[in-house]
């Protein structure tokens, strides 16, 4: 199956600061899609993107796919306490099934 | 409103003693998957399924077992329950694959598991 390498690990950021997570794989990816579990919670799906350069936004969260589809990127602007959590990127298995590779993920922590 | 559920919420036990888990969703998805959550590896796949009587297993399989006997269950089964199987434990579910539309996965609250 594709593997993704996610970085950082962890990221401490004061509050109003921008926020990056990387995601990163040596091959070609069909799709990333992103989740972020919230402490003490369960991970909760964010965006799915397939194609080629896409970038796509949710509020102050921008999702970008890379043009070789090798890698992606969640950027926060001005994170806010309530951005806490630890952030995962993940590969849907490509062929018609469901079965999801994650990264590591990256926890961040928001100082106020 | 669909849901996926998961019992017990927390659970000790002792080494060697066969411990099940279990999850129900009510999305009636096809796929249902068990993951295992630990500090420094993320989300690793146990088990997973796609449909009823089908079972496959994850890159963390060893001491695990699955069944699937309908569309809204899929219990997990420790077999003789070991230290380094305390964790947290996510059952997750999602529907028929289809690149052109959101294919997520929808977890469950989570086990936490102890093994002492």
């Amino acid at each position: 199956g594709q593997q993704v390498m996610q970085i950082p690990q962890y990221q401490h950021v004061q509050e109003g600061e921008d926020f990056t997570t990387y995601c990163n794989s040596s091959t070609t990816l069909s799709n990333i899609q992103w989740y972020k579990q919230r402490p003490g919670g369960h991970p909760v799906f964010l965006i799915q993107l397939v194609k080629s350069g896409e970038v796509k936004k949710q509020k102050r969260l921008t999702f970008q796919f890379g043009e070789a589809k090798k890698n992606s990127s969640l950027h926060i602007t001005a994170t806010q306490t309530t951005d806490v959590g630890t952030y995962f990127c993940a590969v849907l298995n490509s062929g018609g099934y469901q079965k999801v590779t994650f990264g590591i993920g990256t926890k961040l922590q928001v100082i106020p | 409103d669909a849901e996926i559920t998961q019992s017990p919420r927390h659970k000790i036990t002792e080494t060697g003693r066969q411990v099940t888990l279990a999850c129900h969703q009510t999305w009636n998805h096809n796929n249902m998957f068990w993951y295992r959550q630990d500090l420094g590896h993320g989300l690793r796949l146990i088990h997973y399924s796609y449909g009823v009587h089908d079972t496959n297993k994850g890159e963390v399989s060893d001491g695990y077992s699955v069944s699937r006997s309908n569309t809204e269950d899929l219990p997990l089964t420790l077999e003789s329950a070991a230290s380094s199987q305390t964790s947290v434990y996510f059952c997750a579910s999602s529907g028929l694959a289809d690149m052109s539309s959101y294919n997520e996965q929808f977890f469950g609250p989570g086990t936490r598991l102890t093994v002492l």
